[in-house]
């Protein structure tokens, strides 16, 4: 199964755009990258996912390199709800029909 | 959140009791999970469901069990508490297909004494 590395924290200014990289260089040709967030406490929720082509939804952006070894997450305009840890997730082999959570970005957004 | 409730929110318990934790959801979805999460550990799944009386074990089943006797209803139990399970435990769900993501609930707080 591929693996993720992420920065451990990172912090951004409320308003401005928030940007989490995540490298996943031995990821699969058939494997989804998926983002999920968890804020204190409450249960991880997901964002966004997607296979090779950007993604967009409501919440945020996913742009994936065209190799696809590196991704980032991008919240356009992050608010102080937007704290929280970010997980970024390579889909485990076929059959498990399971996600493996890392440690993720502790995202912090400053007044 | 999408339709799923955990039950009890909180509880605490003895050693050597039996424990339940119940996940129930509302959105006719397939797949069913339990997770427990612990400091330094991230998420690690325990258990899954591929449907009704259809299980099966992830990274961390010793000392658990589960059933699954209707599509809503996933019970995670505890036949003899230890406290190395105090943790925080979530239930998730998913669609049918190998790629539809898991939303989650709301978790349980579970500490053994």
């Amino acid at each position: 199964d591929a693996k993720t590395t992420q920065p451990t924290s990172m912090d951004c200014a409320e308003g401005r755009a928030a940007n989490l990289p995540c490298n996943h260089s031995t990821i699969s040709g058939n494997e989804y990258v998926y983002w999920y967030r968890q804020i204190h406490s409450q249960g991880p929720q997901y964002i966004i996912h997607g296979l090779k082509n950007n993604e967009t939804n409501e919440m945020a952006s996913l742009i994936i390199t065209e190799d696809r070894k590196s991704s980032t997450l991008i919240l356009p305009h992050a608010t102080l709800r937007d704290t929280a840890v970010y997980y970024c997730i390579v889909r485990a082999g076929a059959g498990a029909n399971n996600l493996f959570f890392g440690t993720g970005t502790r995202l912090t957004v400053i007044p | 959140d999408a339709g799923i409730t955990q039950s009890p929110r909180h509880k605490v318990t003895e050693t050597g009791t039996p424990v339940t934790l119940r996940c129930h959801q509302t959105e006719n979805h397939r797949y069913m999970y339990w997770y427990r999460q612990d400091p330094g550990h991230g998420l690690r799944l325990i258990h899954y469901s591929y449907g009704v009386k259809d299980t099966d074990k992830g990274e961390v089943s010793d000392g658990y069990s589960v059933s699954r006797s209707k599509t809503e209803d996933f019970l995670l139990t505890l036949e003899s508490a230890t406290s190395s399970q105090t943790s925080v435990y979530f239930c998730a769900i998913s669609e049918l297909g190998s790629n539809s993501p898991l939303h989650f609930g709301n978790g349980t707080r579970l500490t053994v004494t």
